[in-house]
C-alpha cells in the first residue's frame, strides 16, 4: 500500500479541466513539496510539475497546488496527448524514504 | 542538454547480482543528488535509492535495504546501483533520475527532475 493515495482513474474530454489529487500525511506532503510525473504507455517518466513550478517545456495548461496534506495536479484544456499515468511523489521524513502514489490513469475521451 | 543513459540491465538468475550504471552529461554531475526508481510491469513507480551530490548520504527503500548499494563517481559523472540477492520481485525497468532543488527560501524542496530511458532487469531461472 502506497504512502500517498491517488485516484485509480480519472477521465475527461478534450478541452475539459481535470484535477488529480494526491493525499498523504504530515510526514510527507504536509512537510515537503510534491513532484508530479507523467508516464505514457509505461514509457519513460517525465516530470510535469515540481511543487507549483512548471519544468521547462511543459505546457502551462498544467498547474500544481498543495494544501495541508493534499496535493493536486490540474490540467486545463485537456489534450489527447495528456492521456497517461500520473504519479505524485515526495520525501517522507518518518519513513526516511521517497514515496510515490499508486498512480492515476488519466483517460482522454 | 541534460542526458542520462542507463546500462547494465539483463537477465539474471534468482540470487544473482547485477550492477547498473547511469552515465550523466549536460550538467555538473557533482552538484546534484541522484535517484534510482523502478517500474514493475503492471504496477506503479517505486523509488529504490538516492544519494547526495557528494555521496555523503544514501537512502534505500525497505524492499532493497541490505541487498542494493547506490554509489557514484563524480569524476566519471556516473551513478551506480549494485544489486545482490536478486529475486523475481526485482524484475523491473530501472531508471536513474537527477534531483533538483527549487522553491523560495522557506519552501525549498527537492524533486526528481530529468529521467534516463531506463534499463530492464529480468530475474528468472
Amino acid at each position: 500500500q502506497s504512502a500517498l493515495t491517488q485516484e485509480a482513474s480519472v477521465s475527461g474530454t478534450v478541452g475539459q479541466m481535470v484535477t488529480l489529487s494526491c493525499t498523504g500525511n504530515s510526514n510527507n506532503i504536509g512537510s515537503y513539496g510534491v513532484g508530479w510525473y507523467q508516464q505514457i504507455s509505461h514509457g519513460v517518466p517525465k516530470t510535469v510539475m515540481f511543487g507549483n513550478s512548471l519544468p521547462s517545456g511543459i505546457p502551462d495548461r498544467f498547474s500544481g497546488s498543495q494544501s495541508g496534506t493534499t496535493a493536486s495536479l490540474t490540467i486545463s484544456g485537456l489534450q489527447p496527448e495528456d492521456e497517461a499515468d500520473y504519479y505524485c511523489s515526495t520525501w517522507d521524513y518518518s519513513l526516511t524514504a521517497w514515496v510515490f502514489g499508486g498512480g492515476t490513469k488519466l483517460t482522454v475521451l | 542538454q541534460v542526458h542520462l543513459v542507463e546500462s547494465g540491465g539483463g537477465v539474471v538468475q534468482p540470487g544473482g547480482s547485477l550492477r547498473l550504471s547511469c552515465a550523466a552529461s549536460g550538467f555538473t554531475f557533482r552538484d546534484f543528488g541522484m535517484h534510482w526508481v523502478r517500474h514493475v510491469p503492471g504496477k506503479g513507480l517505486e523509488w529504490v535509492a538516492s544519494i547526495r551530490h557528494d555521496g555523503s548520504h544514501k537512502n534505500y527503500a525497505d524492499s532493497v535495504k541490505g541487498r542494493f548499494t547506490i554509489s557514484r563517481d563524480n569524476f566519471k559523472s556516473t551513478l551506480y546501483l549494485q544489486m545482490n540477492s536478486l529475486g523475481g520481485e526485482d524484475t523491473a525497468v530501472f531508471y536513474c533520475a537527477k534531483e533538483i532543488g527549487t522553491g523560495p527560501t522557506n519552501f525549498f524542496y527537492y524533486y526528481m527532475d530529468v529521467w534516463g530511458k531506463g534499463t530492464t532487469v529480468t530475474v528468472s531461472s
